[in-house]
């Protein structure tokens, strides 16, 4: 059973706000990865890690930036929050290693943004 | 530019009326493909991997089965708990992410 957690659930907040999306997981998993899902969409990725202190922004254009200080944190944070922000945040984990290792992803339950 | 063209977009079915999702892809190198299971207010879940053509994954009433440009998850008589959006994705060869669908929502009505 896979444990990767995301606060909070639902978050609504208005313009302007500095936010920061918490994602924790207890597999001890190197990789990790924050998506973006809006309804009846695609998945896509906003950033990824392969480890502590490796970050990278994903094919998604995001204004969000991320950090990985511990394996198993990576928490996700827009400086100011605009309405074209609210989406659906979804972060993952996988146990590979390599680039070219099977991918399988543990999600959380994702975080849905409304910025007002 | 890998692309993955999931159909149809919903899908509505009587309790045990089977039925089939397609998942057309292209990608430079198949690595794996993959199908997630995603029910509202959740994120994704694992379903299947596959790696090559002519392969079949079966869990409970679904099994997935590969071609070299689509991949078809085969839902054999439904129950309502079978309701949820599944997902495709592809992850190219020597490529760290996976591309996804947009989803096929599934409703079994009882």
């Amino acid at each position: 059973e896979a444990d990767i957690y995301q606060t909070p659930r639902y978050l609504v907040i208005g313009t302007g706000k500095k936010i920061t999306l918490e994602c924790s997981q207890t597999m001890g998993h190197d990789k990790m990865y924050w998506y973006q899902q809006d309804p009846g969409m695609e998945l896509h990725l906003i950033h990824y890690s392969y480890g502590v202190n490796s970050t990278e922004k994903g094919d998604l254009s995001s204004e969000s930036t991320v950090s990985r200080i511990r394996t198993e944190h990576f928490p996700l944070t827009l400086e100011s929050a605009r309405p074209s922000h609210t989406s659906q945040y979804l972060c993952a984990s996988s146990a590979s290693t390599g680039v070219s290792a099977n991918e399988k992803l543990f999600f959380g339950s994702g975080t849905q943004l409304s910025v007002l | 530019e890998d692309q993955v063209t999931q159909s149809p977009e919903a899908l509505r079915l009587q309790e045990g009326e089977s039925s089939s999702l397609n998942c057309s892809y292209t990608v430079s190198g198949l690595r794996g493909l993959f199908w997630y299971r995603q029910d509202p207010g959740k994120g994704p879940e694992f379903l299947f991997t596959l790696y090559s053509a002519g392969e079949e994954k079966e869990k409970e009433r679904l099994k997935a089965t590969l071609t070299k440009k689509e991949s078809f998850l085969h839902i054999t008589a439904p129950k309502p708990e079978d309701s949820a959006t599944y997902l495709c994705a592809v992850q190219a060869v020597n490529d760290y992410k996976l591309s996804f669908g947009a989803g096929t929502t599934v409703t079994v009505r009882a």
